[in-house]
């Protein structure tokens, strides 16, 4: 399976403040995706991102909030901007392999104070 | 919209006993099911996918779930609980041509020894 790894592991930030969370891949994989995992929660979809094209956000989540860029196919960064208490979280990125399987990153472990 | 129901957020079981953690799915298609663990500080790893091939899946680390349609389940289950199977595993669903995942609230598996 590819190898995902994220950058930083973990961070703790000041309220107001942004993160760049960066995800490396070590094949070409054409869809990304970025999962919130609250403490002691389940993972939540934050959104997709393509290659060449816009992220697609879900429900409840803005491009404002959690801009992501994805400049080529091995790569893609979120931001989580103007943090607040409540975006404490692990955030993954993941990645489609093969048919339907869906392969994560580490996960950057955020606390904001 | 799909979902997916894990009876139990916290099960123990005694080493070497059957493990069986429950899951059932609510879709209005037949759905790709999916179970994944998570051991502390790391992100998630893949154990099995039910695509609509053979309804009992074997996964790694002796894994296995049975997809059951009448039941609406995908119950994951392992025959000799380890010490090393102490995780949170999460069952997973996305609709065919949707690549999405919608993950259960998770199961945390203890292991006594």
């Amino acid at each position: 399976s590819a190898v995902i790894s994220q950058k930083p592991s973990r961070d703790i930030c000041q309220r107001g403040t942004s993160l760049t969370i960066q995800c490396q891949v070590d094949s070409q994989v054409t869809m990304m995706f970025w999962y919130r995992q609250q403490p002691g929660q389940s993972l939540t979809l934050i959104a997709t991102a393509n290659q060449g094209s816009e992220a697609t956000y879900e429900s409840g989540f803005v491009i404002d909030k959690f801009p992501i860029s994805r400049p080529n196919l091995t790569f893609s960064t979120l931001t989580v901007s103007n943090m607040s208490p409540e975006d404490s979280s692990i955030y993954l990125c993941s990645v489609i392999e093969r048919s339907y399987e869906q392969y994560f990153g580490p996960g950057t472990r955020l606390t904001v104070t | 919209a799909q979902s997916v129901t894990q009876l139990g957020s916290h099960v123990s079981v005694s080493e070497g006993a059957l493990v069986l953690l429950r899951c059932n799915y609510s879709s209005s298609v037949p759905p790709y099911l999916f179970w994944y663990v998570q051991y502390p500080n790391q992100g998630l790893q893949l154990l099995l996918k039910y695509t609509s091939a053979a309804t009992l899946v074997k996964g790694i680390n002796g894994f296995e779930a049975e997809f059951k349609k009448s039941e609406t389940s995908f119950h994951l289950t392992k025959p000799s609980a380890h010490m090393s199977d102490a995780a949170e595993y999460f069952c997973a669903v996305s609709d065919l041509g949707n690549e999405k995942l919608t993950f259960g609230t998770g199961t945390r598996l203890t292991i006594i020894p």
